[in-house]
């Protein structure tokens, strides 16, 4: 059972353009919401979280916004650049229970120059 | 931020034979860290929680007679894939919660891919 939902597989964005990536869960026993950047061959790097009190975070183009209610969240990377290209994951954590990470199924995201 | 390490970073070995996998936190002490494994195009799976001087916690599913996890440091956990098959070929990656800030997030090594022959 996939506990946190993430869509879509792979997106395509022009430089200077806006990602949007989205995540959905059922658990209401979720309390953080990390999101990690992969480059191919590397490790999950954290690139920004949010607590389910706060509706928007943002640090630099990477924005998180938050909806307790409908049980989604969203990652917006704005000013896309090539290098913004990875396959970028969201997680969810019980911070209650051992802090254990359920990971969304990823996005692939692919900046054209 | 807190780094953690792996190694080796590649192994290729033969069927049959046992792979030692190492994790580090390498400016910090971890009494915990996670162990997963990851196909390729897909998600992280959670193979087990490594806890230091105690048994490990498995996951549903997973071996823990052919995953045998030790952690016998604050700053150390290893993962063995004992008697490997090509179907355990992989990117195995650990991760340890990041220390002082609570233990909101986890701080993830640079993964370890598995090629068995």
């Amino acid at each position: 059972q996939q506990q946190v939902k993430q869509s879509p597989q792979s997106l395509i964005v022009q430089k200077g353009g806006i990602s949007i990536i989205n995540c959905a869960y059922e658990n209401t026993a979720f309390d953080y919401f990390p999101w990690y950047q992969q480059f191919p061959g590397k490790g999950p790097a954290l690139l920004i979280a949010i607590r389910p009190d706060v509706s928007e975070k943002k640090e630099g183009r990477f924005t998180i916004s938050f909806n307790k209610s409908a049980k989604q969240f969203s990652l917006h990377i704005m000013d896309s650049q090539p290098g913004d290209s990875a396959t970028y994951f969201c997680a969810a954590i019980i911070k209650a229970a051992g802090n254990k990470l359920t990971f969304g199924g990823g996005t692939r995201v692919l900046v054209k120059p | 931020g807190a780094v953690v390490s792996q190694h080796p970073s590649w192994v290729i070995c033969k069927s049959g034979t046992s792979v030692k996998i190492e994790c580090r936190s390498l400016d910090f002490q971890a009494t915990t860290m996670f162990w997963y494994r990851q196909f390729p195009k897909q998600s992280l799976m959670l193979m087990a929680t490594s806890n230091e001087g105690s048994k490990a916690t498995y996951e549903q599913g997973v071996e823990k007679d052919k995953f045998l996890i030790n952690h016998a440091s604050l700053t150390l956990s290893t993962l063995t894939v004992t008697s490997a098959h090509p179907e355990d070929s992989s990117f195995y990656i650990c991760s340890a919660p990041s220390p002082g800030q609570g233990t909101d997030t986890q701080y993830f090594g640079p993964g370890t891919r598995l090629t068995v022959l």
